[in-house]
């Protein structure tokens, strides 16, 4: 079956660094997109998202980028700080919205060293 | 803020125990949903809900069975535990985007 997955799955960056996760998926008819934070012993935050009708989107410190031609999705987070520190997962959904159901990919590890 | 909880952080029970596992959420949604995660897994989708009294079976429903008497309420239920539940277990809502997660029980079945 088709499955959502990471490129990488550990990942680690300087504090004050940029960080970027990858994330690339194979169903071409997915077109909503969701990351999420998951901090040790807790459960998945919502942290952005996006459809498939955009390119790229931008919150605080994080912006994702989609790039449909080669189904490739990624999280740049700015400025990188401790609290940064979780698994990021990315989650993609066919019919617009995650009431369809969510494929979700394995998560990438990111260590932020001092 | 969306709020999702879920009734125990940490649970221990013993194979051959029924367990119920409750998960509550305050936005009125729709859609809830029953996860377990384990290493090297990922996410998998036990069952969900799309409507009080409505179930339908996710990716792995087998030793499991679900209760939606509440709309904002949705039980995962155990039978009969067997030590391969054990697991982390998430809750999830959702009204049209974005699924929303509870903080998760991590049930070991001895």
């Amino acid at each position: 079956g088709e499955s959502v997955g990471l490129h990488l799955p550990t990942l680690s960056v300087q504090e004050g660094d940029n960080s970027i996760i990858n994330c690339a998926y194979s169903n071409s008819a997915s077109d909503y997109f969701i990351w999420y934070k998951q901090e040790s012993g807790k459960g998945p935050q919502f942290i952005i998202d996006i459809r498939s009708n955009m390119d790229k989107r931008q919150g605080q410190r994080v912006t994702v980028l989609l790039n449909k031609t080669v189904k490739h999705l990624s999280l740049q987070i700015a400025a990188t700080q401790p609290g940064d520190s979780a698994v990021y997962f990315c989650a993609e959904t066919i019919g617009g919205g995650g009431a369809d159901g969510l494929t979700f990919g394995k998560g990438t590890h990111l260590i932020i060293q001092p | 803020d969306v709020k999702v909880t879920q009734s125990s952080r940490y649970l221990v029970k013993r194979t051959g125990e029924k367990v119920f596992l409750e998960c509550v959420q305050d936005m009125d949604h729709e859609n809830m949903f029953w996860y377990r995660q384990d290493p090297g897994l990922g996410l998998r989708l036990i069952y969900f809900s799309y409507d009080v009294k409505m179930k339908e079976k996710g990716d792995i429903p087998e030793g499991y069975s679900v209760s939606r008497e509440k709309k904002e309420r949705f039980s995962l239920i155990l039978e009969s535990a067997s030590t391969n539940q054990t697991s982390m277990y998430l809750c999830a809502s959702c009204s049209t985007d974005t699924q929303y997660f509870g903080p998760g029980t991590r049930l070991t079945v001895l």
